[in-house]
């Protein structure tokens, strides 16, 4: 079975662009799951969908992110306009339930200069 | 609000030399999970655990999770380089809030 699949795996932009990063979770999974993981931050969760529904953005960390989950095969994180401080490794997660282990995706390399 | 601290941050060992690293919660959580990272690579599920001082072992790692439901702790007895990465711990509330403390990477000399 193909894992949890991101894309694109590296992206390079420039500020003030818009970046959009995508995820398939595991077929059947209910839950998903966006983080950040940067050196001095670590790993930080964003957002977490359940049945395709947000329930958890407190860890957005501001307006110029947004995140959607309009089927359960589908979700894309959203920044806009992008800085060069969200430059970072995007992972997305799912799971079946919350009472068994995530599955992460390989990441995004995001760089904005 | 709600935090999960991780120590140590760094652990530096010789092989075949034990490994414990430990999570502390604000708060009682409902469950709490553990997570390898190798350099590079993405976070891997290894277990969870969920009753008041339950204790679960994966070959040389042993899991423990305290009776207050606030803490947890992963051991390592005798590692080898393939235990290389950075061991994260994620706590679940209640509240359904999610996590993860700052890591422990361990390396180690052969």
């Amino acid at each position: 079975d193909a894992g949890v699949i991101q894309s694109p795996r590296h992206e390079v932009t420039e500020m003030g662009q818009e970046v959009t990063l995508r995820c398939k979770p595991i077929s059947g999974h209910d839950y998903l799951f966006w983080y950040r993981q940067t050196m001095m931050r670590g790993l930080e969760l964003l957002i977490y969908f359940n049945n395709n529904v947000p329930i958890d953005d407190s860890g957005m960390p501001e307006d110029r992110f947004s995140a959607k989950m309009p089927n359960a095969s589908f979700s894309t994180l959203k920044i806009q306009p992008s800085e060069p401080r969200d430059s970072a490794v995007y992972f997305c997660a799912s799971s079946l339930g919350t009472s068994r282990g995530q599955y992460f995706g390989p990441g995004t390399r995001l760089l904005v200069l | 609000g709600q935090q999960v601290m991780q120590i140590p941050q760094y652990q530096h060992v010789q092989e075949g030399e034990d490994f414990t690293t430990y999570c502390n919660s604000s708060t009682t959580l409902s469950n709490i999970q553990w997570y390898k990272q190798r350099p590079g690579g993405h976070p891997v599920f290894l277990i969870q655990l969920v009753k008041s001082g339950e204790v679960k072992k994966q070959k040389r790692l042993t899991f423990q999770f305290g009776e207050a439901k606030k803490n947890s702790s992963l051991h390592i007895t005798a590692t080898q380089t393939t235990d290389v990465g950075t061991y994260f711990c994620a706590g679940y509330s209640s509240a359904s809030k999610i996590i993860f403390g700052s890591g422990t990477r361990l390396s180690i000399r052969p």
